[in-house]
């Protein structure tokens, strides 16, 4: 299967525990991008990569979050001290843009619990 | 962006036209159209998109009136397994895919 790939998909930490999700997109696509959901709502923006910069984060997003995406690959978003209210499913998705529309690909997610 | 407003649920049968609006009346003149569906604990997968007039591919059609201040999701014939979440987001072209996720529509096809 060739397409986004995350991993863990599921995820029990303790509160102010650290946790670290990872994310292979699409080979050779060279955006990415992280999302979250809650239940009963859409995915929300956090942030996304054109290739290995980091482009654009969410005014929402704490601190506390820290995305990577060396040699504009794999991704890692890290979340330090987590809190009950990080509770969510975690969506990496990916696309292939040149100019023109964007088709975003995304991957199953990483549902995170935080107890 | 432009938002987006859809309708929280839709119920149908198996073989019937599902026929899902969206309204977003501040689109700009570079703003394409976009369809997710997204099924419990995956990702949105991607449907349809257009700018204008219609579009179909084997999935969906999707239909754009002139003024463009609303577009049509159609799925012809719907079997159980269309039961899911559908989303419309209006993403602006030659830019950043900050596409903008609404609450989505909810269809719920029985037999």
């Amino acid at each position: 299967d060739t397409g986004v790939s995350q991993n863990p998909r599921h995820k029990i930490t303790k509160r102010g525990q650290n946790v670290t999700f990872r994310c292979d997109p699409i080979s050779e696509h060279n955006r990415l991008y992280w999302y979250r959901q809650t239940l009963g709502q859409g995915p929300e923006f956090l942030t996304y990569f054109q290739n290995e910069a980091q482009l654009e984060k969410s005014r929402l997003l704490s601190d506390r979050f820290s995305a990577e995406r060396p040699k504009g690959s794999f991704s890692t978003l890290e979340i330090q001290r987590t809190e009950q209210g990080d509770s969510a499913m975690y969506l990496c998705a990916s696309s292939l843009f040149a100019g023109g529309d964007e088709k975003l690909f995304f991957g199953s997610g990483t549902q995170l619990s935080v107890l | 962006l432009a938002k987006t407003t859809q309708p929280i649920s839709m119920d149908s049968y198996e073989g019937q036209e599902v026929n899902i609006t969206c309204s977003h009346n501040n689109i700009a003149t570079n703003d394409y159209i976009t369809w997710y569906q997204q099924f419990p604990s995956q990702g949105p997968r991607f449907i349809i998109q257009g700018y204008k007039t219609k579009v179909t591919n084997e999935v969906a059609s999707l239909f754009i009136p002139a003024d463009r201040k609303s577009s049509t999701l159609s799925l012809p014939r719907v079997s159980l397994s269309d039961t899911a979440v559908y989303y419309c987001l209006v993403g602006e072209t030659d830019s950043w895919g900050k596409l903008q996720f609404g609450a989505g529509t909810q269809v719920v096809v029985t037999p």
